[in-house]
């Protein structure tokens, strides 16, 4: 089973900054990672797909990246509506896995 | 527009049983591995089954295993998740989403188990 280590749990950032949440797996995964956010009473949007590409219709403020095992979901120029919970998903293999998540408070 | 829906929650006591329901609309659903996933409260989530688009291929967590029956209908646009053998531990939000990249998700139904 992979493991995936989401860090940080929670983060508090100021409208217009950058924020980095990174996703650790436990083995190669190829690219096979997606990002998603999350909000109280909304369905889970998707954000970025395949490690690093952007789902249409999200904005580009939102990117993602791999370098290896790791994986970074970048939030740019932040903006209040970016508040929520952020997870990553290993859709290489059986059993898929989760991320812990990483709250997102905007001050 | 792409959308799935989820229904059948509620309260249970351990042992018990629920069926749960995803009604899809939108896509040619009978083209899509379907999955669940379940998210306790103030927790993560956790993948819980999927199928494929046939149904000849079937997967679930070890947490479920022999106690979950995931299935679908595709003449109705439909999935289902039979849940025997409730235990509190399955206590959460169930969501149904589609495809192997779960690119679109419902917004889940509630399911409680207690006593």
């Amino acid at each position: 089973e992979t493991t995936l280590t989401q860090s940080p749990a929670f983060m508090s950032a100021t409208p217009g900054d950058t924020v980095h949440i990174s996703c650790k797996a436990s083995q190669d995964i190829d690219d096979d990672v997606n990002w998603y956010q999350q909000k109280p009473g909304e369905a889970v949007i998707f954000l970025i797909q395949e490690a690093s590409t952007l789902v249409p219709g999200v904005p580009p403020r939102f990117s993602g990246s791999r370098f290896g095992t790791d994986f970074t979901l970048t939030i740019s120029h932040l903006e209040s509506e970016d508040a929520a919970f952020y997870f990553c998903l290993q859709h290489d293999n059986f059993p898929y896995t989760f991320g812990q998540g990483t709250k997102l408070e905007i001050k | 527009e792409v959308q799935v829906a989820e229904s059948g929650g509620g309260l249970v006591k351990p042992g018990g049983s629920l069926r749960l329901s995803c009604a899809a609309s939108g896509f040619t659903f009978r083209t899509f591995t379907m999955n669940w996933v379940r998210q306790a409260p103030g927790k993560g989530l956790e993948w819980v089954s999927s199928i494929s688009p046939s149904g000849n291929y079937i997967y679930y967590a070890d947490s479920v295993k022999g106690r979950f029956t995931i299935s679908r209908d595709n003449s109705e646009n439909s999935l289902f998740l039979q849940m025997n053998s409730l235990r509190v531990e399955d206590t959460g939000v169930y969501y149904c989403a589609r495809d192997s990249i779960l690119d679109f998700w419902g917004q889940g139904t509630l399911v409680s188990v207690s006593s």
